[in-house]
């Protein structure tokens, strides 16, 4: 158990849909990361947030969206599904060094939330 | 952006072999190059990580080594069981991103 508690762990729907996909860090953890994971794929880096700020965005679309509220648990929206949306969403945290505003440390994983879009 | 290229992108190795993955990255401020290793159905876990103040580092049966100058980076197992046998990804850090190779599925037979 690496303590990052991700919901839902499996979600099905339709295209144009929308679905909130939740993340709960590691206590103490102040960064979060969310990556996608397709079918055969590596880890899409998708965004990053530091303690409720957006550190870092990867390739994440339009249709997409997060955010870290002030008890650090964070969500990603996401809109308009397509069919291609169809992935595994991991949630990552990691702990941070105040004294280091961008250094990386190991990344804990979450179970991933699978998402299925009809 | 930062990319990392990783290979190959399947390796397979009879047991008690040893087994080498490269990747490569883009950004030379990048500054950490960690790996990751993926069970089938399982969430990525943290096998061995270096900094790029260091040149190589060793872990039991696993070592790391690091080339700032031509930007590359590899995994070495040595020894190899069948519980190797995974997906492993290499990554490399900047400015906040971790950005993952495409990952290497390795097969180990006994």
């Amino acid at each position: 158990d690496s303590g990052v508690t991700q919901t839902p762990k499996h979600l099905i729907t339709a295209t144009g849909q929308r679905v909130t996909l939740r993340c709960s860090p590691r206590s103490g953890d102040l960064s979060v990361y969310w990556y996608q994971q397709s079918l055969d794929q590596g880890l899409q880096f998708l965004i990053q947030y530091y303690n409720g700020e957006e550190r870092a965005k990867g390739n994440i679309l339009e249709r997409f969206s997060a955010q870290q509220f002030p008890d650090l648990h964070s969500e990603l929206n996401l809109s308009s599904l397509e069919l291609g949306d169809s992935a595994l969403y991991f949630c990552a945290s990691s702990p941070s060094r105040r004294d280091r505003v961008f250094w990386t440390g190991e990344l804990f994983f979450g179970e991933g939330s699978r998402l299925t879009v009809l | 952006g930062e990319n990392v290229e990783q290979h190959p992108s399947t390796l397979s190795v009879q047991e008690g072999d040893s087994a080498v993955i490269k990747c490569t990255y883009s950004d030379s401020a990048s500054n950490y190059f960690p790996w990751y290793k993926q069970e089938l159905g399982k969430r990525p876990q943290l096998i061995i990580d270096i900094r790029s103040n260091v040149g190589e580092k060793k872990d039991q049966r696993i070592a790391v080594t690091l080339n700032k100058t031509a930007k590359h980076f590899s995994l070495h197992i040595t020894e190899t069981q069948p519980e190797d046998s995974a997906v492993y990804f290499c990554a490399a850090s900047w400015a906040g991103k971790l950005i993952f190779g495409q990952g290497t599925t390795l097969q180990v037979k006994p």
